[in-house]
């Protein structure tokens, strides 16, 4: 089983379309989780930290399932600028620094 | 807003010639890492580095890579002699590290490596 799993996507979504990305997560020691994006050809940036009792911050809202090892993004009101990919990332916090572990990512694509 | 920044932000090498990647970490940040991806591939870690020294490392980075902190700001990824398969975009993040493992990892810009 991949360390971080999620759907590459492409999804193509209308604009003020709700979408939904899912992830798994295969260590149940996993502590930390992350919702990045990437736009093409750019580096990662942090969009969210996923917390336990689920988090939201304006059109975003992030959710975690231990029990499932499972983390959603959820994207309200969608805008042509929040196409990009957006990466499920895992810090391994067996190590000593506590890399970060990324899954392929998804591909949003907002149509106008 | 403080940033990790990185040079050169494109490369362009022979195969079998050594590659210096140069990153100024944030400057009160005390963890330093690199992650490379390969075009179309996800983002992978390469290295870890605290206190001046490796503290963790991935069987990527085997002994044609090294890492160095040669004064107070730079960090280095040097590849000794490049394989067609070096050829990736190489990230360099920072961590402040005194929270444990919640905090942030902030990203450079990368490195566009391209091995001919």
């Amino acid at each position: 089983r991949k360390e971080v799993e999620q759907d590459p996507g492409p999804f193509n979504v209308p604009e003020g379309a709700t979408v939904a990305f899912n992830c798994t997560y295969s260590n149940s020691a996993s502590q930390s989780f992350f919702w990045y994006r990437q736009d093409c050809r750019k580096e990662p940036k942090l969009l969210m930290s996923v917390y336990s009792s689920g988090n939201e911050d304006g059109r975003f809202t992030a959710q975690l399932n231990r029990a499932s090892q499972y983390i959603s993004l959820l994207i309200r009101d969608s805008k042509l600028s929040d196409s990009a990919t957006y990466l499920c990332v895992v810090a391994d916090h067996g190590g000593a620094t506590n890399k970060l572990i990324f899954g392929t990512g998804t591909l949003l694509a907002v149509q106008p | 807003e403080p940033e990790v920044t990185q040079t050169p932000s494109h490369q362009v090498t022979q195969m079998g010639q050594e590659v210096i990647l140069r990153c100024v970490p944030i400057s009160n940040h005390l963890y330093f890492y690199w992650y490379r991806q390969i075009l179309g591939q996800k983002v992978e870690f390469l290295v870890s580095f605290y206190n001046n020294e490796i503290s963790e490392k991935s069987e990527i980075f085997d002994d044609q890579f090294s890492v160095e902190r040669p004064d107070g700001s730079n960090f280095t990824l040097k590849i000794r002699s490049t394989k067609l398969e070096d050829s990736a975009m190489y990230f360099c993040a920072s961590k402040l590290g005194l929270a444990g493992g919640q905090e942030t990892q902030y990203f450079g810009p990368g490195t566009r490596l391209l091995v001919l």
